[in-house]
């Protein structure tokens, strides 16, 4: 998968508890992103990454924090694992196809494999 | 929520036939573009199409692109029975760091 590493790749855990996901990259990309993934949703992402330290929320932030202390790793947090944070959680990067003619370049993600979270 | 919807949810067809997906999108956008997602993958980028283009090919994928019905369809030719899979559409606007993916359409070809 492009040199992007997600762990761990399946985790059960109890209400309540807290979580970390952690994606990490080989290839030096400034962008980095997390989407989770649900049946009838398709992804949706959670919290994105534009540099070391610099982080911004996405579509479904709530309950979740992220920290990208070095370029090469992005942490998802679940301070306190709900029922509903059970999903299949995807960390991407970005590489961008230039524009053309005027029109702006384009963000084409490449996907981890994915980290399937189950909270009970 | 959303932004791309994928139709049909999905798919199932004859190894040889062409299999077609088709998206629409609410709100005006910078690209569209699909992926492919098998079973406990990750997805993979497939093609992108601008906005400002109408037609794209990429081997045995062709995808069209009409603004005016900010619709979008990805087609298949002489499908194989590795092409079963998940695809998804993704919208790119202004922001590009926001890209919204559909729920996907689950193809099944039949060997």
């Amino acid at each position: 998968d492009a040199g992007i590493t997600q762990s761990p790749r399946h985790k059960v855990t109890e209400t309540g508890t807290p979580v970390t996901l952690r994606c990490h990259q080989t290839e030096n990309h400034r962008y980095m992103y997390w989407y989770r993934q649900d049946p009838g949703h398709g992804l949706r992402l959670i919290h994105y990454s534009y540099g070391v330290k610099d982080t911004d929320k996405g579509e479904v932030s709530d309950g979740y924090s992220v920290s990208r202390s070095k370029t090469e790793d992005f942490l998802l947090t679940l301070e306190s694992a709900t029922s509903s944070q059970t999903s299949v959680y995807f960390c991407a990067i970005s590489e961008l196809f230039p524009g053309l003619a005027g029109y702006p370049g384009a963000n084409v993600l490449t996907f981890g494999a994915g980290s399937r979270l189950t909270v009970l | 929520s959303q932004q791309g919807e994928e139709d049909p949810q999905a798919l199932s067809i004859q190894e040889g036939e062409n299999a077609t997906m088709n998206c629409s999108y609410k709100t005006s956008i910078n690209n569209l573009q699909w992926y492919r997602q098998n079973s406990g993958r990750g997805l993979v980028h497939l093609i992108l199409i601008r906005s400002n283009e109408r037609e794209k090919h990429s081997g045995r994928l062709r995808v069209t692109l009409d603004t005016s019905k900010k619709s979008s369809s990805l087609l298949i030719t002489a499908s194989r029975a590795a092409d079963t899979a998940s695809y998804f559409c993704a919208t790119g606007s202004a922001n590009n760091n926001d890209m919204r993916f559909g729920a996907g359409t689950r193809l099944t070809v039949k060997p």
